[in-house]
């Protein structure tokens, strides 16, 4: 069965700074990996999406992620953060023909002045 | 777009209480997931269709539980009777049919149950 680690439950940063929200998965198959941010009392809205080829996906809001299949990872990086990016972020993965997703318990970034 | 539309967006009601929640999904999409978000056990899914049809209903949490997706344009989650371990926000998402495809949500009904 398919699961997903988010390490980081809270990461505080100053704006401005860069930012790598970390998640790890375990499949025995291969793999579709989603990222979706989560805004106070909002659904969540896909920021961006793995399916297959190149490792580096970018985003909507200047963020990248990296699928690493050797180490199972797949990471969540902004080189600048703004105030506006405060937010939940969400790790999710969708395993083979399985369409829903299974979620990470979420990492709370808080960008402060 | 209207998006993935949500009803009600709050409710409030007694344990014992019938409680229903409605969902139009993005026209076109042809399948629909519905997915509970709480402090406990994070967003876990419920139930998803498929062309109207249930093909994944393992996240039902017991028989109180119940979801119908009539038409390709409406589903509902009934949870009868309601228990105060149902306060929870419920959303309800929904994509095209393809691997990978992008879930769409919507923005959830935050349901408590006294």
């Amino acid at each position: 069965a398919q699961s997903v680690t988010q390490l980081d439950s809270q990461v505080p940063v100053f704006e401005e700074a860069p930012v790598e929200l970390r998640c790890n998965y375990s499949s025995s198959v291969s793999v579709y990996l989603f990222w979706y941010v989560q805004y106070p009392n909002q659904g969540l809205q896909l920021l961006l999406k793995y399916l297959s080829g190149s490792t580096l996906v970018k985003g909507i809001n200047g963020f990248e992620a990296e699928f690493n299949k050797s180490q199972t990872s797949f990471h969540l990086r902004k080189p600048s953060v703004h105030i506006s990016d405060t937010a939940e972020y969400f790790c999710a993965v969708s395993e083979g023909g399985r369409r829903a997703l299974t979620f990470g318990s979420g990492t709370r970034l808080q960008v402060q002045p | 777009d209207a998006g993935v539309i949500q009803s009600p967006r709050h409710e409030v009601t007694e344990m014992g209480q019938e409680v229903t929640l409605r969902c139009k999904p993005i026209s076109g999409h042809n399948s629909l997931f519905w997915y509970r978000q709480t402090m406990m056990r994070g967003l876990e899914l419920l139930i998803y269709f498929n062309n109207n049809v249930p093909i994944d209903d393992s996240g039902m949490p017991e028989d109180r539980f119940s979801a119908k997706m009539p038409n390709a344009s409406f589903s509902t989650l009934k949870i009868q009777p309601s228990e105060p371990r149902d306060s929870a926000v419920y959303f309800c998402a929904s994509s095209y049919e393809t691997p990978g495809a992008t879930q769409y949500f919507g923005p959830g009904t935050r349901l408590l149950v006294l």
